[in-house]
Formats: structure tokens, sequence, C-alpha cells
């Protein structure tokens, strides 16, 4: 089956450093890939969706230049924390879908700002 | 834009049947089913690409009134295992449903 694999698992980092998170379709070319937010005991927020070689389109009320989200190539996507503030806390997974197909997820990174 | 779940909460003894509703205000075009356990990424259960289309894999099936807006998931005798959050999801930008969290006891 697809394999979607981001890294890290989980990060502890101080308040204001930047933190990069990868994701990586493993054996199949990802047209879309999806960085999704999850809080404790609520739903996968989607944050933003991008697509190979174009910029991503960002969801209402999620700073563009907070979250960076580069989508390098068919295989690669990745999500940068800029700034980061304890309120950035989070459960962030990526999930990347080729054409209509089912979305495949990452493992998720447990992000955690001190 | 994010489609409605109900119940929130449903908790059932080992055996007994649940349907799990999702509701987008929204026209529908395919609805996709996930189970989420807790820290874990959410699996994939199912897809619904036609209105008027039911669908289903061992005691879990699914069905979709296209016309509606709706989807509705059905699980029969269920297990232990089956607890966790369910999630519809839906749309070229996939948003997910407001979320189902389903506890089996024995």
């Amino acid at each position: 089956g697809a394999v979607v694999s981001q890294h890290p698992s989980w990060v502890i980092c101080k308040s204001g450093t930047s933190v990069k998170i990868e994701c990586r379709s493993l054996d199949f070319q990802a047209t879309t890939m999806f960085w999704y937010r999850q809080f404790p005991k609520q739903s996968l927020m989607l944050m933003a969706t991008s697509n190979e070689g174009s910029k991503a389109t960002y969801e209402q009320g999620v700073e563009k230049d907070k979250f960076l989200i580069n989508h390098a190539s068919l295989t690669l996507s990745t999500l940068t924390v800029t700034s980061a503030h304890p309120e950035d806390s989070s459960f962030y997974i990526c999930s990347a879908r080729r054409g209509g197909s089912p979305l495949h997820f990452g493992n998720g990174t447990r992000l955690t700002v001190t | 834009q994010q489609p409605v779940q109900s119940p929130q909460a449903v908790i059932l003894r080992e055996g007994e049947d649940a349907v799990i509703n999702c509701s987008s205000s929204k026209a529908l075009y395919s609805v996709h089913w996930y189970r989420q356990k807790h820290g874990e990424a959410p699996v994939f259960l199912m897809i619904l690409l036609k209105g008027g289309e039911q669908k289903g894999h061992d005691k879990i099936s699914a069905s979709f009134n296209e016309k509606k807006q709706q989807s509705s998931l059905y699980l029969t005798a269920s297990q232990l295992s089956y607890s966790g959050t369910y999630f519809c999801g839906t749309g070229n930008q996939f948003y997910f449903g407001t979320g189902t969290s389903l506890t089996v006891i024995p």
C-alpha cells in the first residue's frame, strides 16, 4: 500500500525558533499534499493544500508567513513553523493523494513549544 | 465547509450496532470515512463516489445520499477494536467532519 513518511515524530523547541517537518510519499507520486493541525479531542483542521510546483493554498485564518509550505517535488512537502510560540503546540499531520484516491497519512508530528 | 457529524460521541457494548451520520452544507461529490485511534494517524475505511452508493467491509458499511448531501457509516456487531474517532471527509481541499468518538466496552 501507499506509504507516507513524516519526520520528525515529535519535536520540542524553544519559543521563537523555527521547526521544519517533512512529509514524503515513499512509493507513489503525490499530486496533492495536505497539512492538518489537530488539537486534543478536536477534528483535523486543514491548514493548507499544496500541489507540486505551485504555491500552497492556505485556509482562512492560517498565516502563510508563519507556516511555510514547500512542495518541491511529487514526493516531498515540508512545513516550516517559523518563530514558534507555545500556542503553536499541536499535532501536525500531512497526507498525500494521487488524483482522487484516498488520502494516505503520515504518522504525525507532535510539536511542543516551550 | 466542514461537514457536521452526529452523534458527537457514543458508547456501545460489544455486539451492539451504531450509526454515524455526516452532513454537508455544500454539494457532496464523494465521501471518505476514516478512523483515528488516539495519538495515531487516521486510517482509511472506505470511499463512496456516487450518489446512492453503498459499500461495506467486514461489519462496517456506508451509504451516500448525494441529494441530501449526507453519508452514514454503519457499524454492526461492534468489536472492542472499533473504538476510536470516526471522521468523514470530502472535497478537493479535503475537509474532515467534526468527528464522532466511539467507545466499545466489554
